[in-house]
């Protein structure tokens, strides 16, 4: 079982909708959860960091997290295609320091 | 402010040949972290420095992987010998300190392709 598990898509939404991307992780004492944003041939952007249960909003984008359930979600609000990227899902294990990423789901906006 | 910087961008080695990677961190952020990405997957842990010291290499593929951060600062991930199979994308990150709860920055990579 890989340790960051995510669907890998492709999932189209139009634009002004509402993606609803989702992780879960094997190791329950992780503490640190990151979405980070990829666009083809570039590196990932960070765009969410959350580290407590709850949600956790930065302007079109929430991020929610559930630690019992070890999942975490990544909401985008009022889609652009400027959204149309690969999002990857990455959590620190417990007592560790290194990003464990799942494989990304691609997201694609249609106008 | 600068971002984490990488170079070269591209590098294309013939099998069997050396290479030498660098990655600049943001300016006083002291983890440093060198991840290889393949196509269509997610970044995979190679390494991780703090200042200079590298604590963790457990993610290094093979002996032919070497990386080094003598200054605290600059790092140049080796490989030698290289392998189709070490074709990739070699990511550098950086993070202001130590811990689970800092937020890393990735530069902007490091595509390698070995024919």
């Amino acid at each position: 079982q890989k340790e960051v598990e995510q669907n890998s898509g492709p999932l189209s939404v139009p634009e002004g909708a509402i993606a609803s991307l989702n992780c879960t992780y094997s190791d329950r004492g992780s503490q640190s959860f990151f979405w980070y944003r990829q666009y083809s041939g570039k590196s990932p952007e960070l765009i969410m960091f959350i580290y407590s249960n709850g949600d956790k909003e930065d302007g079109r984008f929430t991020a929610q997290l559930n630690k019992a359930s070890q999942y975490v979600s990544l909401l985008i609000r009022d889609s652009q295609p400027s959204d149309s990227a690969t999002y990857l899902c990455a959590v620190v294990p417990s007592n560790d320091y290194k990003l464990s990423f799942g494989a990304g789901t691609t997201v694609t906006v249609r106008a | 402010g600068a971002g984490v910087s990488q170079s070269p961008r591209y590098k294309v080695a013939k099998r069997g040949q050396d290479v030498a990677l660098r990655c600049d961190p943001i300016s006083g952020h002291v983890s440093l972290f060198w991840y290889q990405q393949a196509l269509g997957q997610g970044p995979e842990f190679l390494t991780y420095f703090q200042n200079e010291a590298q604590l963790d290499k457990s993610g290094l593929p093979s002996d032919r992987f070497f990386a080094e951060r003598p200054e605290g600062s600059v790092s140049t991930l080796k490989i030698q010998r290289t392998q189709q199979e070490d074709s990739a994308v070699y990511l550098c990150a950086s993070a202001a300190s130590p811990g689970t709860t800092y937020e890393q920055y990735f530069g902007p990579g490091t595509r390698l392709t070995v024919t």
